[in-house]
């Protein structure tokens, strides 16, 4: 079955960059869209398609993708940025798909 | 601007169906590319994609859970409904209902806040 695979955790210090990655077959023929969640809120879309961010997300963030890797870079990261980050994908068949999970520090 | 909000009870008992209504609002249901659907998150882990019910009535479901998984909408209402059955503890977490645009990016790109469901005796 498919599945998408991050490190449960990473940690960055401030103002410096960091990548989070995700991986996953579904992602040689899909983007991957990354979510970013705070400890008690509903989780928010941050990046989309190619390397695409809506309206209101710092451009700090942005996406890559080669294979069957998914990236989410952050440069020049900021205390705010510390949160959950998931990894999405839908496969072949119309079915959705999240990642594990990771837990950025920024220290 | 578009909202969306999860209703339900909070707490259920093995065995039983869970039923959830999502109340959305800022956009229609019946325009082509638009779909509304389910991701929970039991606490402390990680989200799960459950369902999206599509403009034209297209449903698609997990697979590991596509035998308990039922989804509605009621378009004049602006509604969709999710039931979910034989509900056991490990079911437990916050369920949230979210929109998609397919004529746009095609990604979750509004969430409403999230319900908690407990599953306990």
């Amino acid at each position: 079955s498919s599945e998408l695979t991050q490190d449960p955790a990473v940690s960055v210090a401030l103002g410096q960059t960091v990548r989070i990655t995700c991986q996953g077959d579904s992602l040689r023929n899909y983007y991957a869209s990354w979510y970013q969640q705070k400890p008690g809120q509903a989780p928010v879309l941050v990046i989309y398609g190619r390397n695409n961010r809506p309206s209101g997300i710092p451009d700090r963030l942005s996406g890559s993708s080669s294979g069957n890797t998914a990236s989410l870079t952050i440069t020049g990261a900021q205390a705010e940025d510390e949160a959950d980050y998931y990894c999405n994908s839908r496969d072949s068949s119309g079915t959705s798909l999240f990642g594990g999970g990771t837990k950025l520090t920024v220290l | 601007q578009i909202t969306l909000k999860e209703s339900g009870p909070t707490l259920v008992k093995p065995t039983q169906t869970l039923t959830l209504t999502c109340t959305f609002s800022g956009f229609s249901l019946s325009s082509s590319g638009v779909g509304v659907g389910w991701i929970r998150q039991p606490p402390g882990k990680a989200l799960e994609w459950l369902v999206l019910i599509y403009w034209d009535d297209d449903k698609r479901y997990s697979p590991s859970l596509k035998s308990r998984l039922t989804i509605t909408k009621d378009t004049s209402k602006n509604q969709v409904v999710l039931k979910m059955t034989n509900m056991d503890p490990v079911d437990t977490g916050t369920y949230y209902c979210v929109h998609v645009d397919y004529s746009a990016n095609g990604d979750f790109d509004y969430w409403g806040q999230g319900t908690l469901v407990t599953v306990s005796s």
